[in-house]
């Protein structure tokens, strides 16, 4: 049990362009969803946490603006990066937490999502 | 959350126990030690977690210090698929995101 997806894996798009990618607690409810970066030889950063139904909870220098996140529901959560530059490109990972049948603090981790832009 | 202090590589024989050391003198005495790892372009996994009182699970023993002010995460016999990125994560129970540091990379050779 306690399975998170994303979709897709990885995604290649051209600069100035807007790439959306979903995140799945797949056989549980989360309340609460989180999305992390991570760059190339350095560890997972935070960027933003969510819970289902309410606005997003950005880090400090995380543009909001930039890096739109909607919780529609307890087993939905997408992260919409904006007008994309090649420094955006990274690996995202959402991880999910919450809710019944699984450890109420525990997070489940997604596979990630590689994102370059060119 | 404490800070936490690990080596930045470890090597280790397959085969042989791996043993990752965490420092987190800091430490309160609300807050857990967690593992977690992370394979090479793939999202972190659970390993385990603890509060005072060493842990074993299927994938790995926790032992923590008298003082908690260390632990060690114990890989009783290493396999290839066992290389990864390790990382010590302390965090009040009731917490919400794992501030990741830099982890320890562990090579696992034949």
């Amino acid at each position: 049990g306690a399975v998170v997806s994303q979709h897709p894996s990885r995604v290649i798009c051209k600069s100035g362009t807007s790439v959306k990618i979903e995140c799945r607690s797949l056989d549980f409810q989360a309340t609460t969803m989180f999305w992390y970066r991570q760059f190339p030889k350095q560890s997972l950063m935070l960027m933003a946490t969510s819970n289902e139904g309410s606005k997003a909870t950005y880090e400090q220098g995380v543009e909001k603006d930039k890096f739109l996140i909607n919780h529609a529901s307890l087993t939905l959560s997408t992260l919409t990066v904006t007008s994309a530059h090649p420094e955006d490109s990274s690996f995202y990972i959402c991880s999910a937490m919450g809710g019944t049948g699984v450890p109420y603090n525990e997070q489940f981790f997604g596979p990630g999502t590689r994102l370059t832009v060119l | 959350d404490a800070k936490t202090t690990q080596p930045p590589s470890m090597d280790c024989a397959e085969g042989r126990a791996a043993n990752l050391p965490c420092n987190h003198s800091t430490i309160s005495g609300n807050e857990y030690v967690y593992w977690y790892r992370q394979i090479h372009s793939q999202g972190p996994q659970y390993i385990i977690h603890g509060l005072k009182n060493n842990e074993t699970n299927e994938m790995a023993s926790l032992i923590i210090t008298e003082d908690r002010k260390s632990s060690t995460l114990i890989l009783p016999h290493a396999t290839l698929r066992d290389t990864a990125v390790y990382y010590c994560i302390v965090r009040v129970d009731s917490g919400y995101a794992l501030n990741f540091g830099k982890g320890t990379s562990l090579l696992v050779t034949p």
